[in-house]
C-alpha cells in the first residue's frame, strides 16, 4: 500500500516562495512520475508539474517559469518551489503519483493535501 | 493544453437515483480518460481509470464510458456516500488537465 505524506508551510507573503516536500512510502520509487497538482478555492483541480526517478521533469506551461520540482531517491522524497508568489497562488496543493503503463496513465495515490494561504 | 469540459456543474439527487456525468474534451484523447471522486477538504480519489475500468476496491455501482471527446460517469443506484464533486482528466497528452468539476448533492 503505497502513501503519500506531504508536507510545508501553510501561509505566506506576496512575492515569497512556496516550498512544499511529499514523501513516498511503500512501493516502487522509480516506476512512476511524482507530480504537484494544485486546486484554488472553489476551482477545478490544475496540474503543476513532475518528476521522475532520473530527474526528467515535466510542467504545465502556465507555471513552468515559476517551478522548480527536485528529488531525493535516497529519501523517497520529492519537493515543489514556486516562486513570486501572489494571492492567485492560494490553493489546496496535492502530490500525486502518476503511472505511466497507459500512456498518460492516471494519479493514483494522492496526498492528504496542503492548504497554501498568500496574503499580506 | 486540451479543455475538459463537464456537465452538469452540479446536481441534486436522491439515494437510488441513476446520475449521469458528462465530461467532453476539446480534441480527441482516445480513451485516455480518468474519473476522480473528491470530498470537501480531502484529496481526489481514483474511481475510473482508460475511460470504462474499475479501480480496485470502487463499488461496481460506478462506470464510466466513451471514447474521443465525449465521456459519461454513471452511479447506478446513488448512495449516501456518493456526496462530493466528481472530476474527469484526460491522459492523452500534457499538460494532463481536468474538468471543473461536478458537484453531486444528496
Amino acid at each position: 500500500q503505497v502513501q503519500l505524506q506531504q508536507w510545508g508551510a501553510g501561509l505566506l507573503k506576496p512575492s515569497e516562495t512556496l516550498s512544499l516536500t511529499c514523501a513516498v512510502y511503500g512501493g516502487s520509487f522509480s516506476d512512476y512520475y511524482w507530480s504537484w497538482i494544485r486546486q484554488s478555492p472553489g476551482k477545478g483541480l490544475e496540474w503543476i508539474g513532475e518528476i521522475n526517478h532520473d530527474g526528467s521533469s515535466n510542467f504545465n506551461p502556465s507555471l513552468k517559469s515559476r517551478v522548480t520540482i527536485s528529488i531525493d531517491t535516497s529519501k523517497n522524497q520529492f519537493s515543489l518551489r514556486l516562486t513570486s508568489l501572489t494571492a492567485a497562488d492560494t490553493a489546496m496543493y496535492f502530490c500525486a503519483r502518476r503511472g505511466t503503463q497507459y500512456r498518460g496513465g492516471w494519479f493514483d495515490p494522492w496526498g492528504q493535501g496542503t492548504l497554501v494561504t498568500v496574503s499580506s | 493544453d486540451i479543455q475538459m469540459t463537464q456537465s452538469p456543474s452540479s446536481l441534486s439527487a436522491s439515494i437510488g437515483d441513476r446520475v449521469t456525468i458528462t465530461c467532453r474534451a476539446s480534441q480527441s484523447v482516445s480513451t485516455y480518460l480518468n474519473w476522480y471522486q473528491q470530498k470537501p477538504g480531502k484529496a481526489p480519489k481514483l474511481l475510473i481509470y482508460a475511460a470504462s475500468s474499475l479501480q480496485s476496491g470502487v463499488p461496481s455501482r460506478f462506470s464510466g464510458s466513451g471514447s474521443g471527446t465525449d465521456f459519461t460517469l454513471t452511479i447506478t443506484t446513488l448512495q449516501p456516500e456518493d456526496f462530493g464533486t466528481y472530476s474527469c482528466q484526460q491522459s492523452f497528452s500534457p499538460p494532463w488537465t481536468f474538468g471543473q468539476g461536478t458537484k453531486v448533492a444528496i
